[in-house]
């Protein structure tokens, strides 16, 4: 069965660092992981996406250690607009008989 | 910019009521989502759909159906509304597959229903 893991909520305060960690067993061989960003009222919205090593981009970065079980979303020196609820995604299975797996979501709160 | 948007963003239905939720796309996407949102739940999959008139259940279809008439639009039906569907309605959509992902997704901005 699968089974993401991911921490329920974090706090955090301005100009920090953030980690949030997804554990994702099963993921299909050839699926690339995904975060997104969610805030109230708004459907979630893209922030990274990777499938080894490490990915960095405007927003974030994103590790992923060899045996891609788990992977981090780094949030670097985090604002107060970064509070939202942030979500992993993958694929379980191959890509066309598999299922899309979202994460429980870790709700972060920035503090002034 | 994609736009994903969906026919309403509250809604109050009745038990027993045919419910329908519209979601449509303007980016020519061939794959469209329909998810519901539930506190300490996350994101649960309803049904998807890879191209008109097909789709495929997700994690949570009973209670649902859907229909794929036209490739912008995808609609998601309550049959008749049960008050353990009062969620928030998520609809997305993606381009066509590469390299087996499904990955990024453009989500609408929910409809939140509340069944009586």
């Amino acid at each position: 069965l699968a089974k993401t893991t991911q921490p329920i909520s974090m706090d955090s305060y301005e100009g920090q660092e953030v980690n949030i960690t997804c554990s994702h067993n099963n993921i299909a061989t050839n699926d690339y992981i995904t975060w997104y960003q969610q805030f109230p009222s708004q459907g979630p919205r893209f922030i990274i996406q990777g499938y080894k090593t490490k990915v960095t981009n405007e927003v974030a970065s994103l590790f992923i250690p060899a045996d891609r079980k788990s992977s981090t979303l780094s949030l670097p020196r985090v604002s107060l607009s970064d509070t939202a609820v942030y979500y992993c995604l993958f694929l379980l299975g191959s890509s066309n008989t598999g299922k899309l797996i979202f994460g429980q979501g870790t709700t972060l709160q920035v503090k002034p | 910019d994609v736009k994903v948007t969906q026919s309403s963003r509250y809604l109050v239905k009745r038990t027993g009521e045919k419910v329908f939720l519209e979601c449509v796309q303007d980016m020519d996407h061939e794959n469209m989502f329909w998810y519901r949102q539930d506190p300490g739940l996350g994101l649960r999959l309803i049904y998807f759909s890879y191209d008109v008139k097909m789709k495929e259940k997700g994690d949570i279809p009973e209670g649902y159906s859907v229909s794929r008439e036209k490739k912008e639009r995808f609609s998601l039906i309550l049959e008749s509304a049960s008050t353990n569907q009062t969620s928030m309605y998520l609809c997305a959509s993606t381009p066509p597959l590469a390299g087996g992902s499904y990955n990024e997704q453009f989500f609408g901005p929910g409809t939140r229903l509340t069944v009586l």
